[in-house]
């Protein structure tokens, strides 16, 4: 039973390209949590979805930013034009229906972003 | 708005206890987690209680609730040098809903 998949490990872009981080959650768990952890940090809270929709997108930045979960494949986070200040680690985690009121977050290994 | 703090880091002697503490501020809150972070890894879960517990035991770790002063910890005994880690306390609320909030990790170093 797979946990939580994201790719790639490492992902290195210069300023201004694009940068897609993947996810796919846990067998039989719809609801997918987006983390961001800069450089000696916790984690922040970005986005929540389910499949199809955004329940949650608080504490996504409003711009080059954005998140899906489509009807099939994995969730995706997207940061268009990217700067350094996005350098990080990016956590994805999963839950079954219910959500966290049931149930603890399984993290994946996450993505770190590089941008040069 | 919702706030969990720890302290940034603990230093112990090997075969020590650890006790890592962690203050929370939502009164609503649900369950309580302690998640494990190596260097370079992800965060695993190590251990978590529903607030209407006030103590866990699993192996060598032991988890504290005191709900009224809102306060986690965490203990470790019979510390080891594969327990260094930072060490994230994090909380879920019915007013947080669907947001886990996380502390900003305390620094768990072994000494010989």
């Amino acid at each position: 039973n797979a946990g939580v998949m994201q790719n790639p490990r490492h992902l290195v872009r210069r300023r201004g390209q694009e940068a897609r981080l993947r996810c796919s959650p846990m067998k039989g768990h719809s609801h997918v949590y987006w983390y961001r952890q800069l450089p000696e940090e916790g984690l922040k809270f970005m986005v929540y979805l389910q499949k199809e929709n955004i329940i949650d997108e608080s504490g996504m930045p409003k711009e080059r930013f954005s998140a899906e979960f489509p009807k099939e494949g994995p969730s995706i986070l997207r940061i268009q034009q990217v700067v350094r200040g996005d350098s990080a680690a990016y956590f994805c985690a999963s839950s079954p229906p219910g959500g966290t009121s049931n149930s603890p977050l399984h993290f994946g290994n996450g993505t770190r972003l590089t941008v040069t | 708005g919702e706030d969990v703090e720890q302290s940034l880091f603990l230093s112990v002697r090997e075969g020590d206890s650890s006790v890592i503490n962690c203050t929370y501020t939502d009164s609503s809150s649900t369950y309580l987690y302690w998640y494990k972070q190596e260097p370079g890894a992800g965060l695993q879960l190590l251990t978590y209680i529903f607030s209407n517990m006030d103590m866990k035991q699993d192996q060598r770790l032991t988890v504290l609730l005191n709900k009224k002063d809102k306060h986690l910890s965490l203990r470790i005994a019979d510390t080891q040098t594969g327990d260094s880690a930072i060490y994230f306390c994090a909380e879920t609320s019915y007013s947080s809903a669907s947001k886990i909030i996380f502390g900003s990790g305390t620094r768990l170093s072994i000494r010989p």
